[in-house]
C-alpha cells in the first residue's frame, strides 16, 4: 500500500530536549516536505527536499533541521525545542513537477502532534 | 513574498445548502491544487487545475481557475455531512519549488 508514515504520532516534551520526527514513504517520490499546521494559519512549509542530499528552506525553517540521506526517509530534527514549536506536523511526498506547468499531488502522512512545555 | 489567501475562514451551512470557497494569489499561478482535510485527519488531494479558465467537476464539487490564473474557487452543491472538513488551495511547486498553501476554509454542515 502506497503510504507516508510518521513517528511518533504524539509527543510531549520539554523545552531544550532534542527530538526527531521520522518520515518515510514507499512510493519512490523525489520530493518530500515538512509542514506545520496551526489554527488559522493553514499549512506552512518548513523544509523541502527535491532529492537525496538536496534540501531547502520553506517559509518557516527557524528552529528546525532536516536531512535526506536516503530517498525514502526525511527526518525532521528539533535540536532545542521551544513552546512556540507546539504544533501539528505533517510530512508529505510527491513526484517532482513535470516542468510543463503541471504538478503532482502530495501524499500526506497521518501527522505528529507535538507539545513542548 | 507570494501570498495565497482564502475566504471565508469558516462557513456553517444547513445540509442541502450550497457552499463556495475562494482562493486568491498575489502572483500568477502555474497551477492550483485543492486539498480536503477531515477533522482529525490529514490533507487529501482533490484536484489540480492548470489552464486559464479551466472548470472541472467531481460529482457535487465544481472547481474553477480564473482567467488570469490568480484565483480559484471550489463550489459544493447540496452539501452533505460527509463534506465537513477544511478545504485548502495550494500553489504547486512548479512556481518556486516551494508549496504555498492558503489558510483554508473550514466547513461545518448542520444536519
Amino acid at each position: 500500500e502506497a503510504q507516508v508514515t510518521q513517528n511518533p504520532r504524539y509527543l510531549i516534551t520539554v523545552t531544550g530536549k532534542k527530538l526527531t520526527v521520522t518520515c518515510s514513504q514507499n512510493m519512490n517520490h523525489e520530493y518530500m516536505s515538512w509542514y506545520r499546521q496551526d489554527p488559522g494559519l493553514g499549512l506552512r512549509q518548513i523544509y523541502y527536499s527535491m532529492n537525496v542530499e538536496v534540501t531547502d528552506k520553506g517559509d518557516v525553517p527557524e528552529g528546525y533541521k532536516v536531512s535526506r540521506k536516503e530517498k525514502r526517509n526525511f527526518p525532521l530534527i528539533l535540536e532545542s525545542p521551544s513552546p512556540n514549536q507546539t504544533s501539528l506536523y505533517f510530512c508529505a511526498s510527491s513526484l517532482l513537477h513535470s516542468g510543463k506547468g503541471v504538478d503532482y499531488e502530495q501524499y500526506f502522512g497521518p501527522g505528529t502532534r507535538l507539545t513542548v512545555t | 513574498g507570494q501570498q495565497v489567501m482564502q475566504i471565508p475562514q469558516y462557513q456553517h451551512v444547513q445540509e442541502g445548502e450550497d457552499f463556495t470557497t475562494y482562493c486568491n494569489s498575489s502572483t500568477t499561478l502555474s497551477n492550483i491544487q485543492w486539498y480536503k482535510q477531515r477533522p482529525g485527519g490529514h490533507p487529501v488531494f482533490l484536484i489540480q487545475l492548470v489552464k486559464s479558465g479551466e472548470v472541472k467537476k467531481q460529482k457535487r464539487l465544481t472547481f474553477q481557475f480564473g482567467e488570469a490564473k490568480k484565483n480559484s474557487s471550489l463550489h459544493i452543491t447540496a452539501t452533505q455531512t460527509t463534506d465537513v472538513g477544511t478545504y485548502f488551495c495550494a500553489d504547486g511547486k512548479t512556481s518556486y519549488d516551494k508549496v504555498i498553501f492558503g489558510p483554508g476554509t473550514s466547513l461545518s454542515v448542520i444536519p
